[in-house]
């Protein structure tokens, strides 16, 4: 299956900074990708779809100038966390979709935000 | 809302046989089922995916009825190591509603 790559795989930032994460697709052209959250002890929600050269589709509830998503390439795609606050502060996996049906997921980047 | 609705929690010990069931009353026709797994901080790993019937692969197997209502994720022999949360989803990925994760299946195997 496609392999995915995240970075960083952890961040620890101060409250009211940004922090960009990026979701690589190793070995698969990826015209979409997904983005989740997830907290402690919780299943992974569903924040966007990151669509190549175009607009990212947000999931209701999660704000768009909040977490900023790029996706330029085929192969990356860029979520930022702006302005962050503790808040903010869980687990962020990438996912591509390949054969029609089956995603498959970065690693995940822990962010702690103090 | 998910679609789909698995027991939270499940026990079993080493070398059993363990079996999840997911419901999905729900299911379109161009609907396949996928399972994964995920271990602590890191990202669900693909297992098993299908339509009908019974597919097999080196690490599980997947039972789906005629009205495909269910399906039934099978782990044989399970090892400590097989110690996870365990997630079905179904759909066909054109749309978005496909993404959303249930809450899972928590499964401990105890020595």
């Amino acid at each position: 299956g496609a392999v995915v790559s995240q970075h960083p795989s952890r961040v620890i930032c101060k409250s009211g900074t940004s922090v960009k994460i990026e979701c690589r697709s190793l070995d698969f052209q990826a015209t979409t990708m997904f983005w989740y959250r997830q907290f402690p002890k919780q299943s992974l929600m569903l924040m966007a779809t990151s669509n190549e050269g175009s607009k990212a589709t947000y999931e209701q509830g999660v704000e768009k100038d909040k977490f900023l998503i790029n996706h330029a390439s085929l192969t990356l795609s860029t979520l930022t966390v702006t302005s962050a606050h503790p808040e903010d502060s869980s687990f962020y996996i990438c996912s591509v979709v390949q054969g029609g049906e089956t995603q498959y997921f970065g690693p995940g980047t822990r962010l702690l935000v103090l | 809302l998910a679609k789909t609705t698995q027991p939270i929690s499940m026990d079993s010990y080493e070398g059993q046989e363990v079996n999840i069931t997911c419901s999905h009353n729900n299911i379109a026709t161009n609907d396949y089922i996928t399972w994964y797994q995920q271990f602590p901080s890191q990202g669900p790993r693909f297992i098993i995916q299908g339509y009908k019937t019974k597919v097999t692969n080196e690490v599980a197997s997947l039972f789906i009825p005629a009205d495909r209502k269910s399906s039934t994720l099978s782990l044989p022999r399970v090892s400590l190591s097989d110690t996870a949360v365990y997630y079905c989803l179904v759909g066909d990925h054109d749309n978005n509603n496909d993404m959303r994760f249930g809450a899972g299946t928590r499964l401990t195997v105890k020595p």
